[in-house]
């Protein structure tokens, strides 16, 4: 069964700084790792997919990288800003228990604050 | 906006109470999904359904009740709920088999007095 770890849990940092967040899977059978970003109360907004064949995608301030093999990918994130504060979730696309269907497996989150 | 509407926003029932949430997809899409996110727990994968098709059942209870008519709409039908069951319901699309992006909806906050 699919397993994934973030770490950490939780972060604060001052504005304009880079960092890293971390995610780790069990299973390293994956099609695909997608990350979100989630702010209080909403939906999951997707902010980067990382096919199982690549190695990093980039978007803006945004970095993800990818070793399958290892079963981690790391978000880095860019000289931060106050409107990055949210829940940053990591989930990884394999196929289900019952093999019939694929199924995001999230993990915990990690949750960003940012201060100005 | 992404593409995936979900209705109610908001909902509180009681127990005994018989309510349904809506999800819509405008993206053509042919996979549709329900997850539950409760607190501090990760989200959890309830049903899959592939070109109107159910194709995953994660061991959900009898009182949460999928009902997909077209790859476009994604109903759960909700009765006799637990106070436990309070959370928050996701929709979620994706093309299968593409290996492309799942888009979210801005879920129902769902509350069971």
């Amino acid at each position: 069964k699919q397993e994934v770890t973030q770490i950490p849990a939780a972060l604060s940092v001052p504005e304009g700084e880079n960092l890293v967040l971390n995610c780790s899977f069990t299973d390293s059978a994956i099609y695909n790792l997608q990350w979100f970003r989630q702010d209080p109360g909403k939906g999951l907004t997707s902010l980067l997919l990382i096919q199982s064949s690549q190695r990093e995608q980039t978007s803006g301030r945004l970095n993800a990288s990818l070793d399958k093999s290892s079963g981690r990918s790391t978000l880095y994130i860019a000289a931060s800003q106050p409107g990055d504060s949210a829940t940053y979730l990591c989930a990884v696309s394999s196929l289900s228990s019952s093999g019939s269907a694929r199924q995001l497996t999230f993990g915990s989150g990690t949750q960003l604050t940012v201060l100005p | 906006e992404t593409g995936v509407t979900q209705t109610p926003r908001h909902l509180v029932m009681g127990m005994t109470n018989k309510k349904s949430l809506k999800c819509e997809q405008h993206l053509g899409h042919n996979a549709m999904y329900w997850y539950k996110q409760s607190a501090k727990k990760p989200l959890e994968l309830m049903f899959v359904y592939n070109f109107k098709e159910q194709t995953e059942n994660n061991s959900v209870p009898s009182r949460f009740s999928p009902e997909c008519p077209n790859s476009s709409h994604l109903f759960l039908h909700l009765h006799t709920l637990q106070p436990e069951d309070s959370a928050l319901y996701l929709c979620a699309s994706s093309q299968e088999a593409s290996n492309t992006e799942a888009f979210f909806g801005q879920g129902t906050r769902l509350t069971v007095v």
